[in-house]
Order: structure tokens, then C-alpha cells, then sequence
């Protein structure tokens, strides 16, 4: 059962753009919410975690978005650069077990 | 220089035979996982360790083995009666158990 439920399962803009990712959760007992980004052929990098005490978080043109009552939580990139293009997987947790969405493919066009 | 490395880059596994995949950290992480990754697929956990000589299964750990003799490494085994052993697989990495997970590059396992 996939506790972690992520859309779209790919995007297509254009540089500049600005990207939303969206997941969602059934869990209430998770407390700890990353977004991973994957190149091809790599291991998963941590982008940004947020806890469920706050409801948005930024580092750099990261955003993410949280609502705890809806228990969604949504990743945005500002002003999207080709270099983005990679695959976003967002997760969730309470103690070790991260459970994962299946994954975003991004690709952003010059 | 300090990370988490996985080897070999590819692997390529018989019919009926075992193969071992290495993972070794110099974070001084307590905490160690091995991840599963297919093709449209998130990740899907398949041993995780806190500590030294202590390991538990994870939700897909059928056909797979470990062992944690030393705080650094962390070498998963793929036995002959995992059938369908080809995927990707990362190792992570934590301080602890509810800390941030880092992953290594990953090893492709792949079945002639």
C-alpha cells in the first residue's frame, strides 16, 4: 500500500517556470517530510525537509508548501533552470522508515 | 573527502548465484539502510541497521541478507532465491535513526 502518494508523474516547462510537485499522506503519525532529487544513474540528494510545526519552508528557489489539516505537502522551484531537470521524489517518516512517492520526472526546456 | 561509497557501479548476478553488494560511510553515521529502487518506482526499504552488530528487515527483505560487523560498512548480499534481483540498490546512511538519511551512488544489478 503506497503510503506516500505523489503527482504529477512528469512535468514539462519552460525555463523560468515554476514547478509544483504535490504528494500527499494518510499517516497522521508521520512528522518529518523530505524531497529528494535524482539524476540519472545517482543516488538520491536531500533538496529540503520541512516538520509539520510550519507551514512552508524556503532554501534558495525551494519551497515547500505544507498543510497539515489537508496532509498534502507540495515542493515549488522558482525561476527553473535546465539543470533542475531530474527526478523529485518526495518521502515521509516517523523514525527511521522513510516511506517515498514514486517519483516526478522534470524536465525544464531552454 | 567524506561520503558514502557504493561498490561496484554495475553487477551482473548468474542464475543461482549469490553476489554481495559493498557500502561503506567515513560520516561516523550510527545508522545504515539498503533501498531497492525500480524503474517508476520509489524507493522500497530492504535491511536498515541502528548499530553495530544489530540489523532489522525492512518491507521487502526476502532474498536478501546482511551483516554489520563494523560501524562503517554495510554490505548487502543478494541470495539465488531472490527471483527478480535486477534494480537499482542504495545504500543511506544516518547520525541516527530519526536523522537526516544521505545516499550513496548506488549499484545496478543486473541478471545474464
Amino acid at each position: 500500500q503506497q503510503q506516500v502518494k505523489q503527482s504529477p508523474q512528469s512535468l514539462i516547462v519552460q525555463k523560468g517556470g515554476i514547478p509544483i510537485i504535490n504528494c500527499a499522506y494518510e499517516n497522521t503519525a508521520f512528522d518529518y517530510f523530505p524531497w529528494y532529487q535524482q539524476f540519472p544513474g545517482k543516488g538520491p540528494a536531500l533538496l529540503i525537509a520541512i516538520r509539520p510545526d510550519v507551514s512552508e519552508k524556503k532554501e534558495g528557489r525551494f519551497t515547500i508548501s505544507f498543510n497539515k489539516s489537508a496532509k498534502q505537502f507540495s515542493l515549488h522551484i522558482m525561476d527553473s533552470q535546465p539543470g533542475d531537470s531530474a527526478t523529485y521524489f518526495c518521502a515521509a517518516s516517523k523514525g527511521y522508515a522513510l516511506n517515498f512517492g514514486k517519483g516526478t520526472s522534470l524536465l525544464v526546456t531552454p | 573527502d567524506g561520503g558514502i561509497t557504493q561498490s561496484p557501479k554495475y553487477l551482473f548476478r548468474k542464475e543461482g548465484q549469490n553476489v554481495t553488494l559493498s557500502c561503506e560511510q567515513n560520516l561516523n553515521h550510527d545508522a545504515m539502510y539498503w533501498y531497492r529502487q525500480d524503474p517508476g518506482q520509489g524507493l522500497r526499504l530492504i535491511y536498515y541497521s541502528q548499530i553495530v552488530n544489530d540489523f532489522q528487515k525492512g518491507d521487502i527483505a526476502e532474498g536478501y541478507s546482511v551483516s554489520r560487523e563494523k560501524k562503517e560498512s554495510f554490505p548487502l548480499t543478494v541470495t539465488s532465491a531472490q527471483k527478480n534481483p535486477t534494480a537499482f540498490y542504495l545504500c543511506a546512511s544516518s547520525a541516527g535513526l530519526e536523522e537526516t538519511q544521505y545516499f550513496g551512488p548506488g549499484t545496478r544489478l543486473l541478471v545474464l
